[in-house]
């Protein structure tokens, strides 16, 4: 089953635009983590941002975490064509103990347009 | 090695045949982690090793599927009885394994894409 989910599903945009993609979760966690997907490679970790956070930057990326809601957005500025890829959040729910699973949602397609 | 590494990266079969898929994690890195990825969705969670041992394999869809580690670093999916469902890419990951999860960065290869027929 899937922990998060993610909005839109696809997102086309201009470079040079920003792209903001939401994503939604369940359970309540400690971290959430987003990855990115380009086609046919395996997934790149981006950026965690943990549950007492609000918002964390790196580079072109802002991630914001909103623990009452149970949602997160990533933010990419000046998007370059490079960017176009899948992008996906992943979470683990606060752990009992034996779950060690880390749930990814659906993802967002994100195509740049040169 | 420099990165995670998955073996074959495709693999073609036929219905009911046997199959396995290798991972080289990462040098050092004590967590391992097998995903499966169907079209247009999001890894699923499969199994997850500690070392030698699967600290939580509730994702492995049945007893088709197994996985082992027996010295702690490559891993081996195997799929019995393959069923034309069980087409996707199944992608490894591994991470250091000493931090909570959902606290550490998984790092992934590049999976194997499975076609049974």
């Amino acid at each position: 089953s899937q922990q998060g989910e993610e909005d839109p599903q696809a997102l086309s945009i201009q470079e040079g635009e920003n792209a903001t993609m939401n994503c939604s979760y369940k359970t309540s966690i400690n971290n959430l983590q987003w990855y990115r997907q380009n086609s046919g490679r395996g997934l790149v970790h981006l950026i965690l941002i943990r549950s007492n956070e609000r918002e964390k930057h790196s580079g072109r990326l802002r991630v914001t975490l909103d623990t009452s809601k149970k949602s997160s957005s990533l933010l990419i500025t000046a998007s370059r064509a490079a960017d176009t890829a899948s992008y996906f959040c992943a979470t683990a729910p606060i752990s009992s103990g034996s779950a060690r699973q880390l749930t990814f949602g659906s993802g967002t397609q994100l195509t740049v347009l040169p | 090695g420099a990165g995670v590494s998955q073996t074959p990266s495709n693999k073609v079969t036929e219905k009911g045949k046997y199959v396995e898929l290798r991972c080289d994690p990462i040098s050092g890195h004590t967590a391992l982690y097998w995903y499966r990825q169907s079209l247009g969705q999001g890894p699923e969670f499969l199994i997850y090793f500690q070392g030698t041992g699967a600290a939580d394999d509730s994702g492995l869809p049945n007893d088709r599927f197994f996985a082992v580690r027996p010295e702690g670093s490559v891993s081996t999916l195997k799929i019995q009885r393959t069923e034309r469902g069980d087409s996707a890419v199944y992608l490894c990951a591994s991470s250091l394994g000493d931090r909570p999860l959902g606290g550490e960065k998984l790092f992934f290869g590049s999976g194997t894409q499975l076609s049974v027929l």
